[in-house]
């Protein structure tokens, strides 16, 4: 089964707009944390905001927020007040506290963010 | 600070050559990893290190080999390049494995097999 799950291959927003990125995740590790990067065109891979498991309250960091809803295992990026600049591929990862890989990331598929003027 | 440097960053290959592909990072991080980035898909993991001298696979180790001889390095290597490997790699590392522990990104390495 996947661990991460990206359903919107692709998301179209205007400038000045607020967008909603999909992810729900798979895990039966009591113990996790979610990721959310940025990938620009350039291709390298930005860190934006990070959700515990065991965090109560929703992780925010700029115009960036993550709509943690852990009875539904979803993390969902909003990006308030869209930029031109926002356009970009945006990947949720998950880090699980067990397993034999320590510390690495699963990784969804990205949902490429489009911002039109 | 320099954060995680790979080179080089583009490199065409023929079948059946071999290259390596190197990351340096300078933060002092016991943990380095290798992933791969396939068109359209996330990433996936190639082989990781918790330290110098101790290597491990991950979910798509075939095909390549690693070393961690130093902190700072962690070459990845190619053995006989197949089409299959045309990706973007990504060399990570991060301090510990900690659940909060952020992983800093190389800037990637394109290698297109032909």
């Amino acid at each position: 089964a996947q661990k991460i799950t990206q359903t919107q291959p692709g998301m179209f927003v205007q400038e000045k707009e607020a967008v909603t990125l999909d992810c729900t995740y798979d895990t039966s590790d009591p113990s996790y944390g979610l990721f959310w990067y940025k990938q620009p065109s350039s291709g390298e891979m930005i860190f934006l905001i990070y959700q515990g498991s065991y965090d109560q309250q929703n992780a925010t960091e700029g115009r960036y927020s993550l709509n943690f809803q852990k009875a539904r295992k979803s993390a969902n990026l909003v990006i308030s007040a869209s930029q031109l600049g926002d356009s970009a591929m945006y990947f949720c990862a998950m880090r699980e506290y067990r397993g034999s890989t320590l510390g690495r990331l699963y990784f969804g598929r990205g949902t490429q963010l489009t911002v039109w003027p | 600070n320099a954060g995680v440097t790979q080179t080089p960053k583009f490199r065409i290959l023929k079948i059946g050559q071999s290259m390596t592909l190197q990351c340096t990072q300078d933060m002092n991080h016991n943990y380095m990893y290798w992933y791969r980035q396939d068109p359209g898909m996330g990433l996936k993991l190639i082989y990781y290190s918790v330290g110098a001298g101790i290597t491990d696979k991950g979910e798509v180790p075939n095909g390549y080999n690693v070393s961690r001889s130093t902190t700072e390095d962690f070459p990845l290597r190619l053995e006989l390049a197949a089409p299959s490997q045309t990706s973007v790699y990504f060399c990570a590392s991060s301090f510990s494995r900690e659940i909060e522990e952020t992983q800093y990104f190389g800037p990637g390495t394109r290698l297109l097999v032909l």
